[in-house]
């Protein structure tokens, strides 16, 4: 079945510390992978997708298919990156429903 | 744009009452639809749609119905509520691209308490 991992609900960093949050997913073709964020008192939003290739506020993530892997990271974290951060995927081109992972909340201590 | 809205924001029901969740969108999106969250969960797809007049079910549909009449509106509706259906009701909606990744665009959600 297919299935998303972000095995830390919390994560906590000091301000200028580099930061990964981690996701591993489970699905035997090709998936699409992103990254949502929630802000306090906003939307989910999207913050990047896999192919797209892009850096979003500093963000970048790089699929590992080795490794099923789709971390999240950031070289230095800035107080208004503290969030709800869900890795997600589709199961590919065309195809919009998207599994989530439990989401991890990153906590940038100033 | 107003973007996606949902009404109502909150609602306490009881169990084996009915009501609907709306949601409604302004980008002319072909597709859309309802997960909920459950603490400690991450968002698991109920229903969704691909264009007026179709629907179709996603992870965890049951006590849950759904209608696309309209490329605006997606309502959901509870037939008679129970207690297991007490979570954060999200709704989105994206828009049908030939390839590539599809952003989907979510709405504030909806916290329903059924008692």
């Amino acid at each position: 079945a297919q299935r998303v991992t972000q095995p830390e609900k919390l994560l906590s960093v000091f301000k200028g510390a580099p930061v990964e949050l981690k996701c591993n997913y489970s699905y035997s073709g090709s998936p699409e992978l992103f990254w949502y964020v929630q802000y306090s008192r906003q939307r989910l939003q999207l913050l990047l997708r896999h192919i797209s290739r892009e850096s979003i506020k500093g963000f970048t993530a790089d699929l590992n298919k080795g490794e099923t892997s789709f971390h999240l990271k950031k070289p230095f974290a800035q107080e208004e990156d503290s969030a709800m951060y869900y890795c997600a995927f589709s199961i590919g081109a065309g195809a919009n429903n998207l599994f989530f992972g439990t989401g991890t909340r990153l906590t940038v201590i100033p | 744009n107003a973007g996606v809205t949902q009404t109502p924001k909150f609602q306490v029901l009881k169990t084996g009452q009915s009501m609907t969740l709306q949601c409604a969108q302004d980008m002319n999106h072909e597709y859309m639809s309802w997960y909920r969250q459950d603490p400690g969960m991450g968002l698991r797809l109920i229903h969704y749609s691909v264009g007026a007049g179709i629907t179709d079910q996603g992870e965890v549909p049951n006590g849950y119905n759904v209608s696309r009449s309209t490329t605006e509106d997606f309502p959901l509706r509870l037939l008679s509520a129970a207690p297991s259906q007490t979570s954060v009701y999200f709704c989105a909606s994206s828009s049908e691209w030939a390839s590539g990744s599809h952003e989907q665009f979510f709405g504030p959600g909806t916290r329903l308490t059924v008692l």
